[in-house]
């Protein structure tokens, strides 16, 4: 079966350095999209990109938060300065929109991030 | 406000029984509903996908339903087993943009042998 490949699975770092998390999406697919999930939050949407293009990045803190697709085959989603409050799970989605029956998004297994 | 709310937060079974997860929206307009189930330390997987004229969808032993009237959805899970424990997440999508979606808070389900 086809996946959407995470990397890294995990992270630990310091305050005030630089993540970058990155995502493969299936291939073919058009949509991928960026979550953060906590214990207190839930899944919440970051980003999402249409044909490589950012449709809605209005739920990422800017000031440090970026998110790009270089090209069809990866996605990135990088913290600059990181803060503890990031700590949490980053799943990548990917999806074929508009597809037949409203198709899935298709989730990585996520990077857990731990900013010490 | 798009809301999604699900019942219980946490549930604990016997491996055989079975049981019902509730999920209740107010996101508005309706394009469809989604149920995904997350194990321990991976990605959510779908289970089931229903647009506004589905009311019924079934994947194996997992049967979902949906009133759009009354803006309800439900999760059957037949005959669980020990694999069934999980977080079971309800996705409610306002149109065929997937990337606008509320997510549900999920039930987590405990299968006990």
């Amino acid at each position: 079966d086809a996946r959407v490949t995470q990397t890294p699975r995990h992270k630990v770092t310091e305050m005030g350095q630089e993540v970058t998390m990155r995502c493969q999406p299936i291939l073919g697919h058009n949509t991928v999209f960026w979550y953060r999930q906590t214990m207190m939050q839930g899944l919440e949407l970051l980003a999402y990109f249409r044909n490589r293009a950012p449709l809605d990045d209005s739920g990422m803190p800017k000031d440090r938060f970026s998110a790009e697709m270089p090209d069809a085959t990866l996605a990135t989603l990088k913290i600059q300065p990181s803060e503890p409050r990031d700590s949490a799970v980053y799943f990548c989605a990917s999806g074929l929109v508009p597809g037949p029956s409203n198709q899935p998004q298709h989730f990585g297994d996520g990077t857990r991030l731990s900013i010490l | 406000k798009n809301q999604v709310e699900q019942s219980p937060q946490s549930l604990i079974i016997l491996e055989g029984k079975n049981c019902t997860l509730q999920c209740n929206y107010t996101v508005s307009p309706f394009s469809n509903l989604r149920w995904y189930k997350q194990d321990t330390g991976r990605g959510p997987v779908s289970l089931t996908i229903m647009t506004f004229s589905e009311n019924t969808k079934s994947n194996g032993r997992y049967t979902a339903t949906l009133d759009a009237d009354t803006k309800q959805s439900s999760l059957h899970i037949t005959a669980s087993q020990l694999s069934d424990s999980a977080s079971y997440i309800c996705v409610v999508s306002v149109n065929t943009n997937a990337g606008k979606s509320t997510f549900g808070d999920g039930t987590t389900l405990t299968v006990k042998p």
